[in-house]
C-alpha cells in the first residue's frame, strides 16, 4: 500500500513535554498539509509545503509549533511545551503530482495526541 | 475569508431511505468543492469531487452538484445501506496552495 502513512499513532504525554509526529507522504506527491481535528468539528488547517518549501502557516500554529520537511519527502510536526488544548487528531495530506497539479489530497490514518 | 456549512447531525436513517446531507459555502472566487467520508475508525477518504460550476461529482451511489447560484453542494444517495455510516465532510480549496476549508461534518446512522 502506497498510501500516507503517519507516525505513531497515538502518544500520551503530559503537560509541558515536547512531541515530535511524521507523516510520510505519498511518494509521487510534492505537496504536503498538516490539519488539526478536534472532538466533533472538521480539520483545520495548520501548515503547508511543496517540496520542501513550508509556504503557509495558520494563526492556529503558534511558536511552540514547528514543522519540517526535509529533502521534500517526509515531514514532521513537533511540538514544544505541549498543553492540554493540544489534545487532537493531528492529519497529514498530501496532493499534486509532481509537475502536474491536483487538489485531490489523500488522507493519512492521523495521530491522536492526549496531553495530561 | 473562505468557509463551509453543513447541516447539523446526527442524521438517523432506515436502510434503503433517501439521503440529503445539506452543505453551503462562502468564497471569493471560483472553489474546487469535495466530500470527504470518515468511516469509525479510519481516516479521511475522498468520495467525490467537482472543480467548476454545474460539474456534478458522482462515486459509490453519491452524488453532489456544484451549484454557483446557491452557492451549494449538497449531498445525495438514493438508496443508503448500513455500511453507509459515517461522518461526511463538506470542503472546498479555493487557493493556489490547495489547502482546503472543511465543514464541522455530519454524522450518518443508517438502522437495518
Amino acid at each position: 500500500d502506497t498510501g500516507v502513512s503517519q507516525d505513531p499513532r497515538h502518544k500520551i504525554t503530559k503537560r509541558g513535554q515536547n512531541v515530535t509526529f511524521r507523516c510520510d507522504p505519498i511518494s509521487e506527491h510534492n505537496r504536503l498539509y498538516w490539519y488539526r481535528q478536534t472532538l466533533g468539528q472538521g480539520p483545520e488547517f495548520l501548515t503547508y509545503f511543496q517540496n520542501e518549501a513550508q509556504l503557509e502557516k495558520s494563526r492556529l500554529l503558534s511558536d511552540r509549533f514547528s514543522a519540517e520537511r526535509p529533502k521534500g519527502s517526509f515531514s514532521t510536526l513537533e511540538i514544544q511545551r505541549t498543553e492540554q488544548g493540544d489534545s487532537a487528531m493531528y492529519l497529514c495530506a498530501s496532493s499534486g503530482l509532481k509537475g502536474g497539479n491536483s487538489y485531490e489530497q489523500y488522507f493519512g490514518p492521523g495521530t491522536r495526541l492526549t496531553v495530561t | 475569508g473562505d468557509s463551509v456549512t453543513q447541516m447539523e447531525g446526527p442524521v438517523t436513517l432506515s436502510e434503503e431511505a433517501f439521503l440529503t446531507i445539506n452543505c453551503t459555502y462562502t468564497a471569493t472566487g471560483y472553489p474546487s468543492l469535495f466530500w470527504y467520508v470518515q468511516y469509525p475508525g479510519e481516516g479521511l477518504q475522498l468520495l467525490l469531487k467537482a472543480t467548476k460550476a454545474d460539474d456534478k461529482g458522482s462515486n459509490k451511489g453519491f452524488e453532489a452538484t456544484y451549484r454557483k447560484e446557491t452557492t451549494s453542494f449538497h449531498l445525495e444517495k438514493g438508496s443508503v445501506q448500513v455500511s453507509d455510516s459515517a461522518v461526511y465532510f463538506c470542503a472546498l480549496t479555493g487557493d493556489s496552495w490547495g489547502k482546503f476549508q472543511f465543514g464541522a461534518g455530519t454524522q450518518v446512522v443508517v438502522t437495518p
